[in-house]
């Protein structure tokens, strides 16, 4: 077990759809990362937040958004869903991004199903 | 940009044989190297990093990566293989140092024959 709670664990919408995945960092992270794994694209960076602000952008679509709340939980909100927006959306945490000695950790993602 | 390239989507060795995983990197800057795990139904697993310093990287379950800078690779090695080694490896590159931005390479899947 990682330490990082992702809900819900599976997804099923239709397209048009707006969903919102959650994700709890472990205990004592500040950082929040959000990363898409689909068949066609593999994995990819999506955002990151540290301390509630946004610290990095990815491949993150504009119909996508993310926000991290004072509790250090975070939300990705995807919206007018696509087909192709089907895939694993995985969590990660650390304490502080830049250092090196730091390991992420994942949690066993969210698998979002646009029908 | 950074970016990996995997070679070889799928993998087969027999249990006790030797692992061998490619990884070959392109990178503007000095890159952070990792390899990471992912078994079936989890998130990913870091098994070990580069950052500076030591060429030859130990990480967990007996798994080993050497850093080449001429050849621009970063291949993971296990001796022996055990059944607990099925699974999908992924290497990646940072610019960063840290865990920021991380960009995977397409993902090897390994299967150990009994």
């Amino acid at each position: 077990d990682s330490g990082v709670t992702q809900t819900p664990k599976h997804l099923i919408t239709a397209t048009g759809q707006r969903v919102t995945l959650r994700c709890s960092p472990r205990s004592g992270d500040l950082s929040v990362y959000w990363y898409q794994q689909s068949l066609d694209q593999g994995l990819q960076f999506l955002i990151q937040y540290y301390n509630g602000e946004e610290r990095a952008k990815g491949n993150i679509l504009e119909r996508f958004s993310a926000q991290q709340f004072p509790d250090l939980h975070s939300e990705l909100n995807l919206s007018s869903l696509e087909l192709g927006d089907s895939a694993l959306y995985f969590c990660a945490s650390s304490a502080h991004p830049a250092s090196t000695n730091e390991k992420l950790f994942f949690g066993s993602g969210t698998q979002l199903s646009v029908l | 940009a950074q970016s990996v390239t995997q070679l070889g989507s799928h993998v087969s060795v027999s249990e006790g044989a030797l692992v061998l995983l490619r990884c070959n990197y392109s990178s503007s800057v000095p890159p952070y190297l990792f390899w990471y795990v992912q078994y079936p139904n989890q998130g990913l697993q870091l098994l070990l990093k580069y950052t500076t310093g030591a060429t030859l990287v130990k990480g967990i379950n007996g798994f080993e990566a050497e850093f080449k800078k001429s050849e621009t690779s970063f291949h993971l090695t296990k001796p022996s293989a055990h059944m607990s080694d099925a699974a999908e490896y992924f290497c990646a590159v940072s610019d960063k140092g840290g865990n920021e931005k991380l960009t995977f390479g397409t993902g090897t899947r390994l299967t150990i024959i009994p």
